[in-house]
């Protein structure tokens, strides 16, 4: 069965700080892949996502991730972090010939100046 | 564009009682919704998949009958939890599929509802 894991609950870095979060998936075939963040009252918003082509991927708010098949990884990368950027990440695939997605557990990040 | 909402974003309810949650794409016609529970520090766990004008597709261990799905409309779906306790205490969010996507995994997802039932 498809599965995501998240291995980090909660990360903190400082302000400026290079950042990675880290995302491993089970999955049989080539993954649908995505990014998510959820902040205080408001709603998942999609950072990026894979479905296929060139396995680094750029996402809003100067996010971007790269695809390792051979690690079965989808790392969410930013090179420096500022303070809005605290929140509740999700790393999350597509389950194959369905409509729906599988979440991991979620990493918090946490943002000192 | 793609906005969901979902009414109301806190409730309180007293055990036993039951309560409805709206979930609205706001600028866009959506023919499929999803219901998610999210527990403190944990992850979205689907509930069920709503199809504007048919049943809802509830996933395994999910109660059709506690959690009653209707999407009567292309823009409103809404889940009623009936006879509530306070296990049922819960954020539940609401998701729905693009319309520009022949994909159903890319859904946006509504600011969530937080369910109290004391």
């Amino acid at each position: 069965a498809q599965s995501v894991t998240q291995p980090d609950i909660h990360i903190t870095v400082s302000e400026g700080a290079s950042l990675e979060l880290r995302c491993n998936y089970s999955y049989g075939a080539t993954p649908y892949l995505f990014w998510y963040v959820q902040s205080p009252g408001q709603g998942l918003q999609l950072l990026l996502k894979y479905f296929s082509g060139d396995t680094l991927v750029q996402g809003i708010k100067g996010f971007e991730a790269e695809f390792k098949r051979s690690q079965s990884s989808f790392n969410l990368r930013k090179p420096s972090v500022h303070w809005s950027d605290a929140a509740e990440y999700f790393c999350a695939v597509g389950v194959y010939n369905t409509d729906k997605l599988i979440f991991g557990t979620g990493t918090r990040l946490q943002v000192f100046p | 564009g793609a906005v969901v909402s979902q009414h109301p974003s806190w409730v309180i309810c007293k055990s036993g009682t039951s309560v409805k949650i709206e979930c609205r794409s706001l600028d866009f016609q959506a023919t499929t919704m999803f219901w998610y529970r999210q527990f403190p520090k944990q992850s979205l766990m689907l509930m069920a998949t709503s199809n504007e004008g048919s049943k809802a597709t509830y996933e395994q261990g999910v109660e059709k009958d506690k959690f009653l799905i209707n999407h009567a409309s292309l823009t409103l779906s809404t889940l009623t939890v009936t006879s509530a306790h306070p296990e049922d205490s819960s954020f539940y969010i609401c998701s729905a599929r693009s319309p520009t996507s022949g994909r159903a995994y890319e859904q946006y997802f509504g600011p969530g509802t937080r369910l109290t039932v004391t």
